[in-house]
């Protein structure tokens, strides 16, 4: 089956640093996409990896291993406002396999 | 000049009704999309539409019905409505021309909380 596997909840100090993981077995993989959400609010694109290494865009960063099947969201310089759920998901067969997404709650 | 709209905003009915819940992208996208997201936050692919055709038809009870008269538009009419259908549905829409390669943003509307009571 195709399956992505995500931490539930992280927990993080404002201004610190948080990785999110995401590990995924998938039939076919034509790349790693990340989105944020906030609580009452639809899903935001944040980055895409369609090949191994590091994208960066200012304090986000996403990085992809195809031969380890693993992918993470790097969140830097925390803010109050980055609290949301974070949902790693593959492009596979023409579709997006969405992990149950991670929870990150930031403290003062 | 919103990018992808759903109607209405929240839905509150009761077990055994229809109802219906529109969307519309003026984005120019190709390809649409059903999720329902339940209070787990789990978002599920219901349905996919690309140019009008139905492409993704996930095991879901046949009492939900897509349909899409446009490539603008997916409405969504849900039959016999039951209380596990409380949830929020998000539609959503990208550009999926399979000559270019992903990522396939999807753009997501703003969702329609459903409350079965």
């Amino acid at each position: 089956g195709q399956s992505l596997e995500q931490p539930s909840e992280v927990t993080a100090v404002e201004g610190a640093i948080v990785q999110i993981n995401c590990t995924y077995q998938t039939s076919g993989f034509y790349g790693l996409s990340w989105y944020q959400q906030h609580d009452g609010g639809a899903p935001t694109f944040l980055s895409y990896n369609g090949l191994d290494g590091l994208e960066e865009t200012g304090r986000f960063s996403s990085f992809l291993s195809r031969s380890d099947s693993y992918g993470y969201l790097l969140l830097q310089e925390l803010q109050m406002k980055d609290s949301a759920s974070y949902f790693c998901a593959v492009y596979s067969n023409y579709q997006l396999i969405w992990g149950a997404g991670t929870k990150l709650i930031i403290k003062p | 000049d919103t990018a992808v709209s759903q109607t209405p905003k929240y839905l509150v009915t009761q077990m055994g009704n229809d109802k219906s819940i529109k969307c519309e992208q003026n984005l120019g996208h190709d390809t649409m999309y059903w999720y329902k997201q339940d209070s787990k936050k789990f978002l599920k692919i219901m349905f996919s539409y690309n140019n009008k055709e139905l492409i993704i038809n996930e095991t879901v009870p046949n009492r939900f019905s897509p349909k899409s008269p446009d490539k603008a538009h997916l409405n969504l009419h849900i039959n016999s409505l039951e209380l596990g259908d409380s949830a929020v549905y998000f539609c959503a829409s990208s550009q999926t021309n399979r000559s270019v390669p992903p990522p396939y943003e999807q753009y997501f509307g703003p969702g329609t909380r459903l409350t079965v009571t």
